[in-house]
């Protein structure tokens, strides 16, 4: 059964350095999704994203964060200068035209120190 | 407001029991409802949606929604050991965003 897949599981980073969090949705889906939720709380939504371009973000998607779909198969989340507070799990997310279904990746959890 | 409250602490129950979770949601044009199954350390695992008033069964689970009052429930027939996660109300929002409830923790005891 497809599923979307993440890169990497796990990444510690120091404060101020840039991340990128990889994802490869199922490929026939065209709508695709970052959330993340900070240990212990709610799944929070950061980004929608179809036909190149973002279609939604929220409070938390600043300047600090973009997204990226580079190729056919790869959708990318770049924190530019990540802080303590971006330490959570980041799943990507993605969803075929017709259905209403997002189907979640297994999640990168990112460390910050 | 929160957009979607779930206010029940841990729910312990025995195996072989019914888990009954509870939803609220603020936004009364919401069409689509989604309950996630999360085990700890991992992502949301689809367990069923719900668009329509009444009820949905899709094997041991049920969903129940209700727009006039706003909620959405879901049972868990014959609890099972491997049903203990915590489970997650979603309501899609614009754009197709989910919004998340906290979740409720289901303990189902041997």
């Amino acid at each position: 059964e497809p599923e979307v897949t993440q890169t990497p599981s796990h990444q510690v980073t120091q404060m101020g350095q840039e991340v990128i969090l990889r994802c490869v949705p199922i490929s026939n889906h065209l709508y695709f999704y970052w959330y993340r939720q900070i240990l212990g709380q709610k799944v929070e939504f950061l980004v929608s994203f179809y036909n190149n371009e973002i279609s939604e973000k929220s409070e938390i998607f600043d300047d600090q964060f973009s997204v990226e779909r580079p190729d056919g198969s790869n959708f990318t989340l770049k924190i530019r200068s990540t802080k303590l507070e971006d330490s959570a799990m980041y799943f990507c997310a993605s969803r075929e035209g017709l259905r209403e279904t997002q189907y979640f990746g297994p999640g990168t959890r990112l460390l910050v120190l | 407001q929160k957009e979607v409250e779930q206010n029940s602490g841990p729910l312990s129950v025995p195996e072989g029991a019914i888990a009954s979770l509870n939803c609220t949601y603020s936004d009364r044009g919401s069409q689509s409802f989604f309950w996630y199954r999360q085990y700890s350390g991992k992502s949301p695992e689809l367990i069923m949606f719900i668009y329509s008033n009444g009820d949905k069964e899709d094997g041991r689970f049920t969903a129940q929604l209700n727009k006039a009052s706003q909620y959405v429930s879901l049972l868990i027939r014959d609890s099972q050991p491997s049903d203990s996660a915590t489970y997650l109300c979603a309501v899609k929002g614009g754009n197709n965003r989910l919004a998340f409830g906290k979740g409720n923790q289901v303990v189902v005891i041997p």
